[in-house]
């Protein structure tokens, strides 16, 4: 299996601009996962989702994200308008089943530069 | 105070040399998680453990749950192993996991 795949793996946009993030996770897994990390804070979970449904989008900073999974194999974060503090790398992870108690694998990440 | 706080927070090494990580917590877990990541690149689940042991190659973690403590122990360290470590908590039915800040580890040749 190739893995989670995110595109693109770098993005270097300016502020204002609508900015879209890719993941495939891997086939058969039935959660997706969207983590942001940054220097100060880490890793958070932004959304997750089960089945394509989303679980729990408390995560999400505020109404300038958004996320869809129209099918099993493809999600979105879109980010509009984009703003300087949404610089950071953007990571999807899948998983087999629900709950957190499942290995995730992750993608590559999306590394995201706003000027 | 932080739900799972990861020790030492940098660490260097050298080559061969056998290399401790520590991770405790606070809360009620189901799962403690080992994650790696290589700078600028990224994260692999290395181990999800809920009780005992579990080996992979030179590494090798465990967990006490009733001391809330989790140990990364890697043998014969290589710098290749050079990378961020971080611990993770899940609960069960909550899917969230809980993330240590993460600890540098560098093996020098």
């Amino acid at each position: 299996d190739a893995g989670v795949i995110q595109s693109p793996r770098h993005e270097v946009t300016e502020m204002g601009q609508e900015v879209t993030l890719r993941c495939k996770p891997i086939s058969g897994h039935n959660s997706l996962f969207w983590y942001r990390q940054t220097m100060m804070r880490g890793l958070e979970l932004l959304i997750y989702f089960n089945n394509n449904v989303p679980i729990d989008d408390s995560g999400m900073p505020e109404d300038r994200f958004s996320a869809k999974m129209p099918n099993a194999s493809f999600s979105t974060l879109k980010i509009q308008p984009s703003e300087p503090r949404d610089s950071a790398v953007y990571f999807c992870a899948s998983s087999l089943g629900q709950g957190a108690d499942e290995t995730q694998y992750f993608g590559p990440g999306t590394r995201l530069l706003v000027l | 105070k932080n739900e799972v706080e990861q020790s030492p927070q940098n660490l260097t090494a050298q080559e061969g040399e056998f290399i401790t990580i520590n991770c405790s917590y606070s809360v009620g877990i189901s799962a403690l998680h080992w994650l790696q990541q290589h700078p600028g690149g990224g994260i692999v689940s290395l181990f999800m453990l809920s009780s005992g042991k579990k080996k992979h190659g030179r590494l090798i973690a465990t967990i006490n749950i009733q001391e809330k403590h989790s140990s990364l122990h890697i043998t014969a360290s290589h710098p290749r192993d050079s990378a961020v470590y971080i611990c993770a908590l899940s609960g069960g039915s909550n899917y969230k996991l809980t993330f240590g800040k993460g600890t540098l580890l560098t093996v020098n040749p």
